[in-house]
């Protein structure tokens, strides 16, 4: 079946350093991948995604690369802002499945 | 644009009673409405796909005598816990696919936390 793990949080950093969320996946055949974000008190909102092998998502500073070698889709960002702090879901869709498969979640803080 | 809204946005109730929760597409129209279920610290996990017009589609394991979904227009979706137990209580998000019908976008309800006593 299909699948996605991603890290476990809570991830601390402060204000201008280097984010990395790891996300893998096991999925049959070639899915679409994606990047979700939730504030505080909000819904889940799309921040990137790719669907096809070597795509980069970006949006906001942040970044991901489909990596179909490796089967991920890590989140990257150079420099986070105490605005990042959310929780980030890595998430996939497969052809003809239109619902999403999620990873458990990863919740960042920033701090000042 | 695609914004989704969820009502309520909290409910306490007691065990034996049935709530409704109710998923709206407020700007465009969705054919195909997802329902989701989060436990505490866990991943989103789906409950069903709501077809505007026709009968839900539940996933393995979920009673769909007891998680009743209406979708009655092209912009609402219903979920009725009907005859709640304290093991329902739980976050419950849905989702309506963009109106853009060539992505796999999807756009997420605020979500509804149930708790039944």
């Amino acid at each position: 079946g299909n699948s996605v793990t991603q890290m476990e949080g809570p991830v601390t950093l402060s204000e201008e350093a280097f984010l990395t969320i790891n996300c893998t996946y096991t999925a049959t055949g070639y899915p679409s991948l994606f990047w979700y974000v939730q504030y505080p008190g909000e819904g889940l909102q799309l921040l990137l995604k790719a669907t096809k092998a070597d795509d980069k998502g970006s949006n906001k500073g942040f970044e991901a690369t489909y990596r179909k070698e490796t089967t991920s889709f890590h989140l990257e960002k150079g420099s986070v802002q105490v605005s990042d702090s959310a929780v980030y879901f890595c998430a996939l869709s497969v052809t003809g499945r239109r619902a999403l498969t999620f990873g458990s979640g990863t919740r960042l803080q920033v701090q000042p | 644009g695609a914004v989704v809204s969820q009502h309520p946005s909290r409910v306490i109730c007691k065990s034996g009673t049935s709530v409704k929760i109710e998923c709206r597409s407020l700007d465009f129209q969705a054919t195909t409405m997802f329902w989701y279920r989060q436990f505490p610290k866990q991943s989103l996990m789906l409950m069903a796909t709501s077809n505007e017009g026709s009968k839900a589609t539940y996933e393995q394991g979920v009673e769909k005598d007891k998680f009743l979904i209406n979708h009655a227009s092209l912009t609402l979706s219903t979920l009725t816990v009907t005859s709640a137990h304290p093991e329902d209580s739980s976050f419950y998000i849905c989702s309506a696919r963009g109106p853009d019908a060539s992505t796999d976008t999807q756009y997420f309800g605020p979500g509804t936390r149930l708790t039944v006593l």
